[in-house]
């Protein structure tokens, strides 16, 4: 088992939807989790951090769910601008971020 | 520039060369990591240091790559007698905290294609 899974997709949604993605990780010792955005030819960038408690920035919210060892991310009312992969970053006691291979999103107009 | 750099932006190398790639991080990072990344992959870890000290090469995928941060400051990631499979982006990140759990800052990454 790979140590961290996303859906690939592509998810393919209309302006305005909302859109939910799920990521898995196999060490139960993760301590830090992220979620980036990397659009097509560009480097990651951070989108948010994932809290214990869960977190919310403006349209994107994030959760974890320790027991179930996933973390997930909402988009809410998607915006053209929303279109890129999304990648699942976790880090695992002494092993540096570890990346998730990507969900790719793609909202139409 | 206040963003991480890194250079060339594109190499183009044939079987067997030697390539070098540079990456100079954030002033002031201490720690700076190296990613490859295929394409439709996710990235994928190399090395890690901590100011001068290489702390994990666990992920450097032969003993072809080799990485070095002489001063603390700028990394050189090497590729001897490249394959076809080393071509891939190569992704320099920093940090400017020294746990490993911290968000990265990254280059624009190095596009390598090997013929």
């Amino acid at each position: 088992r790979k140590e961290v899974e996303q859906d690939p997709g592509p998810f393919n949604v209309p302006e305005g939807a909302t859109v939910a993605f799920n990521c898995t990780y196999s060490n139960s010792a993760s301590q830090s989790f992220f979620w980036y955005r990397q659009d097509c030819r560009k480097e990651p960038k951070l989108l948010m951090s994932v809290y214990s408690s869960g977190n919310e920035d403006g349209r994107f919210t994030a959760q974890l769910n320790r027991a179930s060892q996933y973390i997930s991310l909402l988009i809410r009312d998607s915006k053209l601008s929303d279109s890129a992969t999304y990648l699942c970053v976790v880090n695992g006691g002494n092993t540096p971020l570890v990346f998730g291979k990507g969900t790719r999103l793609s909202v139409i107009a | 520039g206040a963003g991480v750099s890194q250079s060339p932006r594109y190499k183009v190398a044939k079987r067997g060369q030697d390539v070098a790639l540079r990456c100079d991080p954030i002033s002031g990072h201490v720690s700076l990591f190296w990613y490859q990344q295929a394409l439709g992959q996710g990235p994928e870890f190399l090395t890690y240091f901590q100011n001068e000290a290489q702390l994990d090469k666990s992920g450097l995928p032969s003993d072809r790559f080799f990485a070095e941060r002489p001063e603390g400051s700028v990394s050189t990631l090497k590729i001897q007698r490249t394959q076809q499979e080393d071509s891939a982006v190569y992704l320099c990140a920093s940090s400017g905290q020294g746990a490993k759990g911290s968000p990265l800052h990254f280059g624009n990454g190095t596009r390598l294609t090997v013929t």
